[in-house]
């Protein structure tokens, strides 16, 4: 099975950075993707890692842990704008096949 | 940009109706997926094509059904709408390879009454 775990809500002032978490348990893992999302808008690709290590990317950054099944989204230098969903999603290897499997997404409020 | 298109955008109809959501790219990706999302919740995938000819269920049972007679095209059918139906639809694609991101469509929000 297959299981993609983020908090639910999270908020942080204008200018402060902010670390979204998520964990994951599947098999055949091929990459972890991360999105943002407004709301009553598609998602929009911001970063993909299928190696161990951080992967920055202007203001921001996606870190990926294998072993432990973890991954983390840092935005830094918040802006208003920023306020969206964050989803995580773990591409998942199926024979010749891959599926995206995307969590259920976590809700940045970022306050003056 | 990303070239990927849904419509319509919204839809309201009737419980018993027949309805086709559309959904199309022109950059040529041979996968295509499509995603059911109720407000604030997460995407569940109910239907993924890697090519012409070729569709699969996704994690989600769906009563739904999907055609995948061009590359460029990948409709999504109900053959008789009921209230548990609305929610919305999220239609994305994507290149084969390992770095491909899928590139999403802006939805079709239904409602069935």
């Amino acid at each position: 099975g297959q299981n993609i775990d983020q908090p639910t809500e999270m908020t942080a002032t204008e200018g402060a950075i902010v670390q979204i978490n998520c964990t994951y348990q599947t098999s055949g893992f091929n990459g972890l993707f991360w999105y943002q999302q407004h709301a009553g808008e598609a998602p929009t690709f911001l970063s993909y890692n299928v190696l161990d290590g951080l992967e920055e990317k202007g203001r921001f950054s996606s870190f990926l842990s294998r072993s432990k099944g973890y991954s983390y989204l840092l935005l830094k230098e918040l802006q208003m704008k920023d306020s969206a969903s964050y989803l995580c999603a773990v591409r998942r290897r199926m024979d010749s096949s891959y599926k995206l499997i995307f969590g259920s997404g976590t809700r940045l409020l970022v306050r003056p | 940009e990303a070239d990927i298109y849904q419509t319509p955008r919204y839809l309201v109809i009737g419980t018993g109706k027949k309805i086709t959501l559309e959904c199309s790219q022109t950059m040529g990706h041979d996968k295509m997926y499509w995603y059911q999302q109720d407000p604030g919740m997460e995407l569940h995938l109910i239907h993924y094509s890697y090519g012409v000819n070729s569709t699969e269920k996704g994690d989600l049972s769906s009563e739904s059904t999907v055609s995948r007679i061009r590359t460029e095209h990948f409709p999504l059918t109900l053959e008789s709408a009921r209230p548990s139906h609305t929610s919305q639809y999220l239609c994305a694609s994507s290149e084969y390879g390992e770095e491909a991101e899928a590139f999403f469509g802006q939805g079709t929000r239904l409602t069935v009454v």
